[in-house]
């Protein structure tokens, strides 16, 4: 079975404050990705990367960054988190065939909460 | 514009009251198409992948069908564990980005 971990399932956080999420796969993919996922608006690409150290924006990669070190983890990384930034963080994580057609899967989540 | 839309947004059965959702999408080029089931406060559970028009996957109560602009998941008497949000995605030609639909949020009474 696929596994993807993320760090914390709810996190609360002050304005400002820089703020790390993380994920973990143990299928050996090549391909991670993080989205947010807000009511009414579905999930969006945060960013996504294809290989160690490689890393790609999605549509909504501002007041983000990502970090990708080993090809297991893949880092969100909020610099100074603002409140319009409460979300549902949903990292997820596929095979590359180079088809480019590999179900991505999800990890639990993370309810992120901005005061 | 890529474009997925859902519908209906939600949908509220009783239990052993068949129906379908419906994936409908507007993109330039499509190498397939993702339905997900997603829980209140988990992550989405992938359920089927569906790559050309015509196509079709089964699992238990889950049916999915794919055409040239749309797709529908039939839920077939359903149970009240069949509660949950569907989300449909299609994969993208450009660089295998995932498009969401907002997703039908499926309620089932017993």
């Amino acid at each position: 079975d696929v596994k993807v971990t993320q760090s914390s399932r709810y996190l609360v956080k002050r304005t400002g404050e820089k703020v790390f999420l993380e994920c973990v796969q143990d299928m050996d993919h090549e391909n991670m990705f993080w989205y947010r996922q807000d009511p009414g608006l579905g999930l969006r690409l945060i960013y996504f990367s294809y290989d160690v150290k490689m890393k790609e924006k999605g549509d909504i990669p501002e007041g983000y960054s990502v970090s990708r070190e080993k090809k297991e983890r893949f880092s969100l990384i909020l610099e100074s988190a603002s409140t319009n930034q409460t979300s549902m963080y949903l990292c997820a994580s596929s095979q590359s065939s180079g088809m480019g057609t590999d179900t991505q899967y999800f990890g639990p989540g993370t309810r992120l909460t901005v005061l | 514009e890529d474009q997925v839309t859902q519908s209906p947004e939600a949908l509220r059965l009783q239990e052993g009251e068949s129906s379908s959702l419906n994936c409908s999408y507007t993109v330039s080029g499509l190498r397939g198409l993702f339905w997900y089931r997603q829980d209140p406060g988990k992550g989405p559970e992938f359920l089927f992948t569906l790559y050309s028009a015509g196509e079709e996957k089964e699992k238990e109560r889950l049916k999915a069908t794919l055409t040239k602009k749309e797709s529908f998941l039939h839920i077939t008497a359903p149970k009240p564990e069949d509660s949950a949000t569907y989300l449909c995605a299609v994969l993208l030609e450009s660089w295998g980005k995932l498009q969401f639909g907002a997703g039908t949020q499926v309620v089932v009474t017993p």
